[in-house]
């Protein structure tokens, strides 16, 4: 199995632009698709960002989505930082046996 | 509306039992693969399992060793968790999700229930 690896923190200012990483330890990030969600304080995990780059509706512009396979890496960027977006944000991928792996997760706090 | 709603929650004492129930609603639930994700205290999301539209395929995590076992009604719009021989560290918040697809082989969520908290302590 492999793992994915988050910042275990970040922190940026309102309206500024920032990204999240997640590196997958073995195989190709681009092997299966990778997720984002947002976990704020308190309440159970919404999708952000699905296969890689989609937006489910009702989900801002301000989130998207990569994946870089020099770095084996996927990144949610987050534009136009709110003080609403401070939440814990966790990446999501699987492998071939079809067992589900989830990140660290990362803290965001927008100061 | 989308809304998956988990009950059956609560205190149970090392080596028991508890089954887990998720009703949905706003969607066809017979349409979709299910899942259970949980949560320790503090910790990161853990999947723990899932289950086809029509149960003819489960997958589970390896390292629950076969003590929690996943079902569906499809008539009752419901997912079902039995869990048994529970240890502290089942402790935590366990969440239904919809998978988006009913592809076993893709897992990706894209709705997510409240979440129940299960506590294993004596």
């Amino acid at each position: 199995n492999f793992m994915l690896t988050q910042p275990h923190s970040v922190s940026e200012s309102p309206g500024k632009t920032v990204t999240i990483s997640c590196t997958r330890s073995s195989g190709s990030i681009a092997s299966n698709f990778v997720q984002w969600y947002q976990q704020r304080p308190g309440s159970s995990p919404t999708t952000v960002i699905s296969e890689n780059n989609e937006r489910p509706s009702g989900v801002p512009d301000r989130f998207s989505g990569s994946i870089d396979s020099s770095s084996n890496s996927a990144s949610l960027t987050i534009s136009g930082l709110k003080t609403e977006d401070e939440a814990d944000y966790y990446c999501q991928s699987y492998d071939v046996t079809n067992r589900v792996v989830f990140g660290g997760g990362t803290k965001l706090t927008v100061l | 509306e989308v809304q998956l709603v988990e009950s059956g929650g609560g205190l149970v004492k090392p080596g028991g039992s508890l089954r887990l129930s998720c009703t949905v609603s706003g969607f066809t639930f017979s349409d979709y693969t299910m899942t259970w994700v949980r949560q320790a205290p503090g910790k990161r999301l853990e999947w723990v399992s899932s289950i086809s539209s029509v149960t003819t395929n489960i997958y589970n995590a390896d390292s629950l060793r076969g003590r929690f076992t996943v079902s569906r009604d499809n008539a009752k719009n419901s997912l079902y968790l039995q869990m048994n021989s529970l240890r502290a560290e089942d402790t935590a918040i366990y969440y239904c999700a919809k998978n988006k697809y009913d592809i076993l082989t893709e897992p990706i969520f894209d709705y997510w229930g409240q979440g129940i908290l299960v506590t294993v302590s004596s």
